[in-house]
């Protein structure tokens, strides 16, 4: 079982420019969800996805943000316009609520990481 | 709103020695989970060990165990034999675990972090 990859590892771009990241969680997973995390600090919460339905979006999410999970596997966060406070980690985890296919059980609603995407914005 | 405390900002242990990490957390809810990652410089989040607040036996996963106190609300993360490996930031993070609704809320709150360094 691979674990969650995001895509690309380190973005560099100017302000104002568009980027979009990618996401890929553990197959079978049913959640996802994005967080960032600025130097030092834990990471903050921004949306996260019950197979296509995005359940919760933080104040943090500006309307320069937008997340899709248009068929429930991979999701996209695209941040249209960037500034430079937008520089951080871009992390994603994914997890199992409920019962999968399979049959296991997501009790605890685990999160698992990837390895992020770092954004520099100059 | 929930909020998660490490008041320890860097912790130095020797190598083979134990070490305790601090987390005290916040919440009003009486459902909830507590989750602890570590995050090496590579800077990847590796999940080490749950406890949910109604569990009655403290929380073990090998090396790692968490002393789960309820009623001073922490739940502080053990690290016996440490091994130089160990060094990286770790997290303790609380999600609430079910609304009104019956569904589990899916987003984690994290205190600030603690840089565990182990020395040889």
């Amino acid at each position: 079982d691979t674990g969650v990859s995001q895509d690309p590892r380190h973005k560099i771009t100017k302000r104002g420019q568009n980027v979009t990241f990618r996401c890929d969680p553990i197959s079978e997973h049913n959640r996802l969800y994005w967080y960032r995390q600025t130097l030092g600090q834990g990471p903050e919460f921004l949306t996260y996805f019950q197979n296509e339905a995005q359940l919760e979006k933080s104040r943090l999410l500006s309307d320069r943000f937008s997340a899709e999970r248009p068929k429930g596997s991979f999701s996209t966060l695209e941040i249209q316009r960037t500034e430079q406070g937008d520089s951080a980690m871009y992390l994603c985890a994914s997890s199992l609520f409920g019962r999968g296919a399979s049959g296991q059980t997501g009790i605890t609603d685990t999160q698992y990481f990837g390895p992020g995407t770092r954004l520099t914005v100059l | 709103a929930q909020k998660i405390t490490q008041t320890q900002p860097g912790m130095f242990v020797q190598e083979k020695e134990a070490v305790t990490l601090d987390c005290t957390y916040d919440t009003s809810d009486q459902s909830y989970g507590l989750f602890w990652y570590k995050q090496p410089s590579s800077g990847e989040m590796i999940f080490l060990i749950y406890q949910g607040s109604y569990d009655e036996q403290n929380a073990t996963e090998g090396r790692y165990s968490l002393n789960f106190q309820k009623a001073r609300k922490s739940a502080n993360l053990v690290i016996s034999a440490s091994q130089l490996g160990d060094s990286a930031m770790y997290f303790c993070a609380m999600r609430l675990r079910i609304n009104a609704g019956g569904t589990s809320y899916g987003k984690l709150t994290f205190g600030q972090g603690t840089i565990l360094t182990v020395h040889p």
